[in-house]
């Protein structure tokens, strides 16, 4: 089983619609959580870290349950511009950042 | 935040010859940095971990002979591919991070290496 796993998508949604990915880890040890955004042949971008209670910035929420080691983005109100592929991301030992697979934002006019 | 420069970012090679890709930390130390492949339509991969002063640590499947990582500053971590044949034209990223759990890493802007 892969440490960290997503749905590649691609989510085809309408500006201003909801959309949630979640992003699912098997190690339960593992501490701290991220997501970054990544667009077309660009490095990664960190959109937001993941705490155990919750956060939010502006249109975006991320949450995580360690219970069923999974954890979630929601976007609000979508724009053209969130179109993007999405990474989860968990800290592994040693400090390395091990990465889900990316889901695939498409937000259409 | 800080900033972590990799060049180039882009290069064409020929089939058999060897590429260094550098990664540089402009404004922080970095003891530690990574180094992800990414294929198209992929997620990053983690290849090694880049120490400085030590020997590279290798993920399981990574040829360390073929990829050579050299760490001999605090600010500046090298990978040569060596031998490039056209299976290792990808996207190659370095990323480096400040100590502690939670900290952001930061990347390099990731070099596109096309062999030919």
């Amino acid at each position: 089983r892969k440490e960290v796993e997503q749905d590649p998508g691609p989510f085809n949604v309408p500006e201003g619609a909801t959309v949630a990915f979640n992003c699912t880890y098997s190690n339960s040890a593992s501490q701290s959580f991220f997501w970054y955004r990544q667009d077309c042949r660009k490095e990664p971008k960190l959109l937001m870290s993941v705490y155990s209670s919750g956060n939010e910035d502006g249109r975006f929420t991320a949450q995580l349950n360690r219970a069923s080691q999974y954890i979630s983005l929601l976007i609000r109100d979508s724009k053209l511009s969130d179109s993007a592929t999405y990474l989860c991301a968990l800290r592994g030992s040693s400090y390395k950042l091990i990465f889900g697979s990316g889901t695939r934002l498409l937000v259409r006019p | 935040g800080a900033v972590v420069s990799q060049h180039p970012s882009w290069v064409i090679c020929k089939s058999g010859t060897s590429v260094k890709i550098e990664c540089r930390s402009l404004d922080f130390q970095a003891t530690t940095m990574f180094w992800y492949r990414q294929f198209p339509k992929q997620s990053l991969m983690l290849m090694a971990t880049s120490n400085e002063g030590s020997k590279a640590t290798y993920e399981q499947g990574v040829e360390k002979d073929k990829f050579l990582i050299n760490h001999a500053s605090l600010t500046l971590s090298t990978l040569t591919v060596t031998s490039a044949h056209p299976e290792d034209s990808s996207f190659y990223i370095c990323s480096a991070t400040l100590r502690g759990p939670n900290t952001e890493a930061f990347f390099g802007q990731g070099t596109r290496l096309t062999v030919v």
